[in-house]
């Protein structure tokens, strides 16, 4: 299976701060990388597929970048409502296989 | 709009047959996605389970494969899951959902179902 890495485990920002989390992979994944927000009680949310492709109706503070193994998620300025855990998942091959999650909490 | 929503029981004793169904409404389950099983242990990540294709071709995480079954009920328009002998390491919020190609990226998830194993 190829394992995914996430860094920070954990962050704390303020409301209009320019917040990067960064997920690695095991081995080459060329683009194939996903980014998810989840909200406390809810189900995942797709932001990002492709690795830099923004999904429908996500805000363009999103973005996303990196091919390979070095992947980042980029939000520009971030809003009360972006507080919540950020997982990656590959999609290379199977099993698809997701990081630990990056939780985003408020300083 | 592809919408989901999971069903079934929310305690199931161990060694016993754990058994979710996944009902979809806006889109055809014959046209094409692909459907599957994504599940969270309570403070942890996600784990994808499996998934199946329109056509019944079914895709399995290797390390649950010898306990899971996914298959579509079309009359329906669903897929049900179903994991054997489950220990209280399989409780977890239980999550459908559909993906574009395959492994591919979730775009439409249910809601969840927490499903804990106690007896």
């Amino acid at each position: 299976d190829i394992q995914m890495t996430q860094s920070p485990s954990s962050l704390s920002a303020s409301v209009g701060d320019r917040v990067t989390i960064t997920c690695r992979a095991s081995q080459s994944i060329s683009s194939y990388l996903n980014w998810y927000q989840q909200k406390p009680g809810k189900a995942p949310e797709l932001l990002i597929y492709a690795a830099s492709s923004l999904q429908s109706g996500v805000p363009s503070r999103f973005s996303g970048s990196g091919s390979g193994t070095d992947f980042t998620l980029t939000i520009s300025s971030l809003q009360p409502e972006d507080f919540a855990t950020y997982y990656c998942q590959q999609s290379y091959n199977t099993p698809p296989t997701f990081g630990p999650g990056t939780k985003v909490d408020i300083k | 709009q592809v919408q989901l929503q999971e069903s079934g029981p929310g305690l199931v004793k161990p060694s016993e047959t754990l058994s979710l169904t996944c009902a979809v409404s806006g889109y055809s389950i014959r046209s094409g996605y692909y459907w599957g099983w994504i599940r969270q242990p309570p403070g942890k990540g996600l784990e994808w389970i499996g998934s199946i294709y329109h056509s019944g071709n079914t895709y399995y995480n290797p390390s649950l494969k010898s306990r899971v079954t996914i298959s579509v009920d079309t009359s329906k328009n669903g897929f049900s899951l179903k994991l054997t002998s489950v220990t209280a390491a399989d409780t977890a919020v239980f999550y459908c959902g559909s993906h574009r190609g395959y492994p591919g990226y979730f775009d439409h998830w249910g809601q969840g179902t927490l499903v804990t194993v106690s007896s």
